[in-house]
Order: C-alpha cells, then structure tokens, then sequence
C-alpha cells in the first residue's frame, strides 16, 4: 500500500516571501500521480498543482511550482511570493494509476499560515 | 456548470442511530468517491461509485455503505453511529474516475454524534 507523509504540521511565511512545503511518499510503482490540494478555513478542497510520475519536468502553475524527486520519492510544493489568501492546510496527495480508479491516499497536511 | 454539491451541510445525531450523506457531482461526471476526514485520522478514502457500481473500498467497518444512483448522485448510509464517526464527510467528483481525471471536491458535510 501506499503512503503519504507531510512532516511539517505547521509552516508560516512573511507576506511576499517564499515557502516550502515538504512531501515523502513510498510505493513500488513505477506510474502515478502526486497532487498538492489547499483546503482554507472554508474546508473546500481545491487542487493546487499536479504531477504525473513519467514526466520528468517539475510542474509550475503560476506561483505555485513542485521538485519531484522519483528517485527519492520527495514532491515538495514551493509557493513565492505568498498572499494573505494562501493560509490554508495544504495536503499532498498520491493516486495510483492502476485499478484503484480515483482514491487518493492523502498526507497529514501541513498548515500554513501567512504573516503580514 | 455547477459545482458538487453536498447536502445536508452540517448534521447532529446521537449515537445509535443512522444517517444517509447525499453528494450531488458535477453534471456529466459518473464517478463519486467519498472521503472521511478527522483530526486524528486525517483523510481516509471510503469508498468510489463509477455507474452505479461500487469500484474500490477503503479500511472501514460495514456499518459505511453507499450507492450511486442512474444520475450518478450518491448517498452514503452509516448506521449505528458511534462518537468516532464524528467527521467532516467529502464527496468527490470526477468525469470518468481515470487516474488522469481531475477530481473535484464537495463542501463536505459536517456530522456530530453526541
């Protein structure tokens, strides 16, 4: 089975500055999906970003960006230039893509709280 | 194009008794997946509906059970509520449930056992 593991519970970061938010996972497949999801005080989950294993090329979605790390199965999430509006609990996520159709095995998530 | 939507929001019951969850997907998406959420246990996968069909099931008791309707709106049963089913309940979307499709979340449902 797999799993996730976010080992920073909480993080904060001044208004502008840039974030790392750290993810480990481990499974024996070869082909999978990692996800980072934001859920606000509101409690809606929203993807953030996404990553599929064979691509080898970090995916970026405007200030938002990953290092993925096969080899040492590492997904860290990098947020710049952070806005008041990105304090949320922010959950990393894996979700294989063979015959277990749309699970996702999620990590405890990390809380981020922003400074002004 | 409306989002998923849950109802009811927030629900308060006792122990013993039952409760059916009602999760609404997106217009066109056919598979639902549900998801437990608790501050001990984090977010654990219940289980997914694909056409009416149950396709993958999560590590809880058999008191958690669902169905898909020919829509594809879900509901999930628990019965015999215990104080640990306490928990914000996520329902999840997506068009055809492929590893590639993106999944799209509900507001939740909070339930409070007392």
């Amino acid at each position: 089975a797999q799993t996730v593991t976010q080992s920073q519970p909480e993080m904060s970061v001044q208004e502008a500055e840039t974030v790392t938010l750290s993810c480990t996972y481990d499974t024996s497949e070869s082909d999978y999906y990692l996800f980072w999801y934001k859920q606000p005080p509101s409690r809606q989950m929203i993807l953030v970003i996404r990553q599929e294993a064979y691509k080898q090329q970090n995916a970026t979605e405007n200030r938002f960006s990953v290092n993925f790390q096969k080899a040492a199965k590492s997904f860290s999430l990098k947020i710049s230039d952070s806005q008041l509006g990105d304090a949320a609990m922010y959950f990393c996520a894996y979700r294989s893509t063979g015959t277990s159709g749309s699970r996702l095995t999620f990590g405890e998530g990390t809380q981020l709280t922003v400074n002004p | 194009k409306a989002g998923v939507t849950q109802t009811p929001r927030y629900l308060i019951k006792t122990r013993g008794q039952q409760v059916t969850l009602s999760c609404s997907p997106i217009s066109g998406h056919r598979s639902v997946s549900w998801y437990q959420q608790t501050p001990g246990q984090g977010l654990q996968f219940l289980f997914e509906y694909f056409s009416e069909t149950q396709r993958n099931k999560g590590n809880f008791p058999g008191r958690f059970s669902g169905r898909q309707f020919s829509n594809s709106r879900s509901e999930m049963n628990v019965s015999t509520l215990e104080l640990g089913d306490s928990a914000l309940y996520l329902c999840a979307s997506s068009a055809a449930g492929l590893s590639y499709n993106e999944q799209f979340f509900g507001p939740g449902t909070r339930l409070t056992v007392l």
